[in-house]
């Protein structure tokens, strides 16, 4: 069975910071991981996935993350933090058969101070 | 535009009562889902289909059933509500491929008194 791991409850960054929210991942065969962002009472909203190719995927509101595959992590990365990235975010991951459901990890919460 | 909604928004209920969350989406997906969010969980699967008249159990299935009659609507029912189904609920659904992302609603905050 597939499992995610998001080894940080929380992470504080300073506004214009680089930010890292780190996630782990097992999975038989290869995966397809996801990153989604929650705002306060909504639903998540997609972010970026990784499903082959570049280690470094591009996503939306300048997020990317980088697949490794060695380490099974993918850590989403910010170049430069907005308080406005203020968020709860998830990582899951898809087996590349078997059940069409993701996994998710518990969530990181994510605070940019201004 | 395409959307998924889930009602009621917020639902207050009794012990031992019967609760029905619907979940209906126009973007013709096939496969729908059921979570639950809770503290320090994350988002965990309750039941999913991948089609009409198909259904699966996740990992926390017990006490919640579904159907699906259509294409469009996912009802979970909770045959007789319990508090520790207090949580915040979560309709997707995705397109047939594995490493398409799902498309969320905006989630039912239901409270078990």
């Amino acid at each position: 069975a597939q499992s995610v791991a998001q080894p940080e409850d929380q992470v504080n960054v300073a506004e214009g910071n680089p930010l890292t929210v780190k996630c782990t991942y097992s999975v038989s065969g290869n995966p397809y991981l996801f990153w989604y962002v929650q705002y306060p009472n909504r639903g998540l909203q997609f972010l970026l996935k990784y499903i082959t190719g570049d280690n470094l995927v591009k996503g939306s509101y300048g997020f990317e993350a980088e697949f490794n595959k060695s380490q099974t992590s993918f850590h989403l990365k910010k170049p430069s933090a907005l308080v406005s990235d203020s968020a709860l975010y998830f990582c899951a991951v898809n087996p590349s058969t078997g059940r069409r459901a993701l996994t998710f990890g518990s969530g990181t919460r994510l605070q940019v101070q201004p | 535009d395409a959307e998924i909604t889930q009602s009621p928004r917020h639902k207050i209920t009794e012990t031992g009562r019967q609760v029905t969350l619907a979940c209906h989406q126009t973007w013709n997906h096939n496969n729908m889902f059921w979570y639950r969010q809770d503290l320090g969980h994350g988002l965990r699967l309750i039941h999913y289909s991948y089609g009409v008249q198909d259904t699966n159990k996740g990992e926390v299935s017990d006490g919640y059933s579904v159907s699906r009659s259509n294409t469009e609507d996912l009802p979970l029912t909770l045959e007789s509500a319990a508090s520790s189904q207090t949580s915040v609920y979560f309709c997707a659904s995705s397109e047939d491929s594995l490493n398409t992302e799902a498309f969320f609603g905006q989630g039912t905050r239901l409270t078990v008194v």
